[in-house]
């Protein structure tokens, strides 16, 4: 199994300005996914988040607005940029520990944007 | 991805078994069934996955026709924390095609 340690657990914060959250895994792994869930909907991938490298990116989803950053193989940070309320959402981290194996998630991140 | 077709919403009762369906006509060879569920305000957790042959772990069993275009997914004795949405997941195993695309999934209320 994985034990995920998602920071913040929620915010609130003033549009035009950026969050950045954080997720730690108590041990190495070797996929690391980011995910959205907006009020009352199902999970939508943002973008795999890769070791050393830049993250692969879902369609709709952008760099400049969701930077990710993966310095090793247990921890990522998802920032969201330039906030609007529309970016108010649960943001999750998911982790495998082998290609296409069983996920691990977060707790998630309770985002409000006002 | 393929997809896959839930209801929206099922109820059951307490102790009894349920069998939430999902249909996946476009399945291909290379596809894996996979089941998740997210408990309300939790992050979603593995159920259970299987390919041709029915599976059977602490959880569930998951059921497969055997033209592959759907499966059941069975808790044998719902309880009141079975109470949770339902993904049916298919996975093409290899790169990208295999990340977890997540669709309405169904709801499943436990009544005591």
């Amino acid at each position: 199994s994985a034990v995920i340690s998602q920071k913040p657990s929620r915010d609130i914060c003033q549009r035009g300005t950026s969050l950045t959250i954080q997720c730690q895994v108590d041990s190495q792994v070797t996929m690391m996914f980011w995910y959205r869930q907006q009020p009352g909907q199902s999970l939508t991938l943002i973008a795999t988040a890769n070791q050393g490298s830049e993250a692969t990116y879902e369609s709709g989803f952008v760099i400049d607005k969701f930077p990710i950053s993966r310095p090793n193989l247990t921890f990522s940070t998802l920032t969201v940029s330039n906030m609007s309320p529309e970016d108010s959402s649960i943001y999750l981290c998911s982790v495998e520990k082998g290609m296409n194996t069983e996920a691990f998630f977060g707790q998630g991140t309770r985002l409000t944007v006002v | 991805d393929a997809k896959t077709t839930q209801p929206n919403s099922m109820e059951s009762n307490e102790e009894e078994p349920v069998h939430l369906p999902c249909n996946h006509s476009t399945i291909s060879g290379t596809d894996y069934i996979h089941w998740y569920r997210q408990l309300p305000s939790q992050g979603p957790e593995y159920v259970i996955h299987g390919l041709t042959s029915n599976v059977n772990n602490r959880m569930a069993s998951l059921a497969i026709a055997e033209d592959r275009k759907s499966s059941t997914l069975i808790l044998h004795r719902a309880t009141l924390r079975d109470a949770a949405v339902y993904y049916c997941i298919l996975r093409r195993y290899g790169g990208s095609q295999g990340n977890l695309i997540f669709g309405k999934g169904t709801k499943l209320s436990v009544k005591p």
